[in-house]
């Protein structure tokens, strides 16, 4: 069935440095791609997506490829700051429901 | 518009006791949903409703019955909570687009409520 991996964390950076979580997916047909975000004490939030094979999804300095190839939908942003500290989810949408990858929490120290 | 709504955020209950979590949405949303959440394990999906009317199982319904009240309200009951049912619950929604060929999947944003805070002692 329809799967995603993310990388475990916790991934720990200091103020200013890049960042990469890695997904990975498994699916049959052509599903959209979803990164969300939840802060502390919060529901998840939608961050960026992409709906289609070299879309580019991007949010507040945060950006993710669709790589068809590769089966990927690494996050990644240039300059972390301490508010980016969160869990994010990377999923995938199946035919009527999110598939969630376990989640990656980020801690970013001042 | 205030989005996914749910009640109670927190609540403490005795093993045994039933209980019922609210859930609205105000978004014309055909589709909604009910996680929960426990630490480590990411989301888990328990039920969700495709469209008004309609019901189905996800990963981890045991213990639990659902029920689509109407196009914006879905609920979740505990019949007979148990210590293993603490966690957070999360009610989400989204319209149930779909673009493109038959094999697309949904392609909208899904909402989330800020979720349900819940003990069994």
């Amino acid at each position: 069935g329809d799967s995603v991996t993310q990388m475990e964390g916790p991934v720990t950076l200091s103020e200013e440095a890049f960042l990469t979580i890695n997904c990975t997916y498994t699916a049959t047909g052509y599903p959209s791609l979803f990164w969300y975000v939840q802060y502390p004490g919060e529901g998840l939030q939608l961050l960026l997506k992409a709906t289609k094979a070299d879309d580019k999804g991007s949010n507040k300095g945060f950006e993710a490829t669709y790589r068809k190839e590769t089966t990927s939908f690494h996050l990644e942003k240039g300059s972390v700051q301490v508010s980016d500290s969160a869990v994010y989810f990377c999923a995938l949408s199946g035919s009527d429901k999110l598939i969630f990858g376990t989640g990656t929490r980020l801690q970013v120290f001042p | 518009n205030a989005g996914v709504t749910q009640t109670p955020k927190f609540q403490v209950l005795k093993t045994g006791q039933s209980m019922t979590l609210q859930c609205a949405q105000d978004m014309n949303h055909n589709s909604m949903y009910w996680y929960r959440q426990d630490p480590g394990m990411g989301l888990r999906l328990i039920y969700y409703s495709a469209s008004e009317g309609t019901t189905d199982k996800g990963e981890v319904p045991n213990g639990y019955n659902v029920s689509r009240l109407n196009k914006r309200e879905f609920s979740l009951r505990l019949e007979s909570a148990a210590p293993s049912q603490t966690s957070v619950y999360f009610c989400a929604s989204r319209t149930g687009y779909r673009t493109g060929s038959k094999a697309g999947g949904l392609t909208d944003t899904q909402y989330f409520g800020p979720g349900t805070r819940l003990t069994v002692l």
